[in-house]
């Protein structure tokens, strides 16, 4: 069955600290990977997706199709990361969405 | 383009009542899925359409939701009976159908029932 778990409801970092979401998934197929990101009173949006190995707002993601996870981290925090962050994985025609975590990043 | 627009922002309504959620899509996407949001199940998918036709309900929890969309820039979402349960937030978003993974979400409407 595919699934995405994100073991963390809250996680709560100081500025300046790592940060690492995780993400785990369950997919018979290759995996297509997104995190979308939804700050306070915005959008949900897409953050980054791990066919275009990119470094958004500092953040990364790398596929470990090993582990089977796909954790997102960025070495220093911002008090601007503070957000909703959900993993996502691609289906045939669909989104298959993890339950979130909230990042609050302390000043 | 103002991305995906949803209206009314915010509905308070009686237990009973008849509620409909709308929702235009980005102009050129060809795909369209209402979300459903609450603390206790995150973020669940309810229905999804492709060029109007609806692909996938099976996330419609039960026979008083139904949602249509008559033409490729206007959907809604109907609630009738509305229950205090279905007090959540409901998401619209679209995508072009070659790139169903990258969705554009829009504000949500926030619904209370009491």
């Amino acid at each position: 069955a595919q699934r995405v778990t994100q073991p963390e409801k809250l996680l709560s970092v100081f500025k300046g600290a790592p940060v690492e979401l995780k993400c785990n998934y369950s997919y018979s197929g290759s995996p297509e990977l997104f995190w979308y990101v939804q700050y306070s009173r915005q959008r949900l949006q897409l953050l980054l997706r791990h066919i275009s190995r990119e470094s958004i707002k500092g953040f990364t993601a790398d596929l470990n199709k090993g582990e089977t996870s796909f954790h997102l981290k960025k070495p220093f925090a911002q008090e601007e990361d503070s957000a909703m962050y959900y993993c996502a994985l691609g289906g045939n025609y669909q989104l298959i969405w993890g339950a979130g975590t909230k990042l609050i990043i302390k000043p | 383009d103002a991305g995906v627009i949803q209206s009314p922002r915010h509905e308070v309504t009686e237990m009973g009542q008849e509620v409909t959620l709308r929702c235009k899509p980005i102009s050129g996407h060809n795909s369209l899925f209402w979300y459903r949001q609450t603390m206790m199940r995150g973020l669940e998918l309810l229905i999804y359409f492709n060029n109007n036709v609806p692909i996938d309900d099976s996330g419609m929890p039960e026979d008083r939701f139904s949602a249509k969309m008559p033409n490729a820039s206007f959907s809604t979402l109907k609630i009738q009976p509305s229950e205090p349960r279905d007090s959540a937030v409901y998401f619209c978003a679209s995508s072009f159908s070659r790139d169903v993974n990258e969705q554009f979400f829009g504000p949500g409407t926030r619904l209370t029932v009491l």
